[in-house]
Formats: structure tokens, C-alpha cells, sequence
């Protein structure tokens, strides 16, 4: 079966870096993509990885490994405005998007 | 970037009434739009690809006689919960691609809370 995994919740401090990550084991690959989304609101787009490497954009990268089914989601110098959960979610050989659970991300001070 | 609206954003209702909600594409023409529903603390779950003029794709287990879908237009997708009972309740969300960009970015409606009593 297709299986997304990502942690249920991380906690981390204002300033600080956390990374997020996701492993996945589905049938064909053709994207992994992270989205945030806060509570009561519609996920928006973060990132989007089809080749092995990272991708920066801002205070947040993202890792991708084929060969490993492995992705990871960075977030540098921490804001209180990025407390949300974090989906991973990946495009399978059918184009449709298996998504994870989503990683709830606490922010303290 | 492309924006996709969804209305409305909240709605609640008595048990056994059907509630209507819309997603539109803004800007941009959506050949095919996705409906999903979410759970408290659970992830987005795919319900159904709307296809502009075609006959809605389900995914299995979700009750096509249930969650009526049209996409009349190639801005518009609705979402017809016909006779909604308390377990319906939950946030519904749309989504649309553009088509054109190298990434299959999809954009997602603002999502709408039901709450059947």
C-alpha cells in the first residue's frame, strides 16, 4: 500500500531551526510537495521537490531523496506565525496526491 | 499566484437539509478541481476529482448519492451534501491546478465548516 510518515508533533523555540521529516513508500513518484496549514484554514503551498537535493526559498528549505523515500522540510529563525501543521503529501505515478497525517509544529518563546 | 474561493465559509445546518458549497477559480480556468474533507487533527482525505463536463471521479468509500458534485463551468465545482446528518460535519476544501505550472502546484479554497445538528 502507499504509506506517508511523519511525525505527529514537534515542539521547537522561537529563533530557532526544527526539521520536519517525512519518509513515503508509494507507487511511482512524481513530486513531493510540503504545505502548511494553520488551524480552521486551507493548507497553502510551501514546496515542491521532484529532484534529489535542496530546495531554499526563504527561511524555509526542503530536502528531497529518491532513493531513500525521504524528505525533510527545514525551517530556519523561528516565528511564533509558524506554529501550524506541516503536510507532506506525494504525487504518485497517477498523479494523484497521497498525503501524511501532517507534523503539528508548536512554537514557544 | 491563482486564487481559489470557496463559499461559504461556514455553514450550519439541521439534520436531514442539503447544503450547497461553491469553489471558483478566480483567475484562471480549472479543468479539474479536487474535493476533500478533514477531520479534527487529521489529514486532508480526497473525496472526489471534478471534471469540467464529465461525471465526478469518487474515491472508494465515498457515497456519490451523498456528495452530489458538478463542475459546470471552468470556474466553478459544487458540492451538493444532500440530506446531512451530524456525522457529515467536517471541513470541506477544494483545490484546483492551473494546468501550466512545471510544479502541479494546487490551490486551495479557503475550506468550509459544516456543522449538522
Amino acid at each position: 500500500g502507499q504509506n506517508i510518515d511523519q511525525p505527529t508533533e514537534m515542539t521547537a523555540t522561537e529563533g530557532a531551526i526544527v526539521q520536519i521529516n517525512c519518509t513515503y513508500q508509494t507507487s511511482g513518484f512524481n513530486g513531493l510537495f510540503w504545505y502548511q496549514q494553520h488551524a480552521g484554514e486551507a493548507p497553502t503551498f510551501l514546496s515542491y521537490n521532484v529532484l534529489d537535493g535542496l530546495e531554499e526559498k526563504g527561511r524555509f528549505s526542503s530536502f528531497l531523496s529518491r532513493s531513500k523515500g525521504y524528505s525533510y522540510l527545514l525551517l530556519k529563525e523561528l516565528q511564533m506565525k509558524d506554529s501550524a501543521s506541516y503536510l507532506c503529501a506525494v504525487m504518485d505515478s497517477n498523479y494523484q496526491l497521497i498525503w501524511g497525517a501532517g507534523t503539528k509544529l508548536i512554537i514557544k518563546p | 499566484g491563482a486564487v481559489v474561493s470557496q463559499h461559504p465559509s461556514w455553514v450550519i445546518c439541521k439534520s436531514g437539509t442539503s447544503v450547497k458549497i461553491e469553489c471558483r477559480s478566480l483567475d484562471f480556468q480549472a479543468t479539474t478541481m479536487f474535493w476533500y474533507r478533514q477531520f479534527p487533527k487529521q489529514s486532508l482525505m480526497l473525496m472526489a476529482t471534478s471534471n469540467e463536463g464529465s461525471k465526478a471521479t469518487y474515491e472508494q468509500g465515498v457515497e456519490k448519492d451523498k456528495f452530489l458534485i458538478n463542475h459546470a463551468s471552468l470556474t466553478l465545482s459544487t458540492l451538493t451534501v444532500t440530506s446531512a446528518h451530524p456525522e457529515d460535519s467536517s471541513f470541506y476544501i477544494c483545490s484546483a491546478s492551473t494546468g501550466t505550472s512545471d510544479t502541479g502546484e494546487l490551490f486551495f479554497g479557503e475550506g468550509s465548516r459544516l456543522t449538522v445538528l
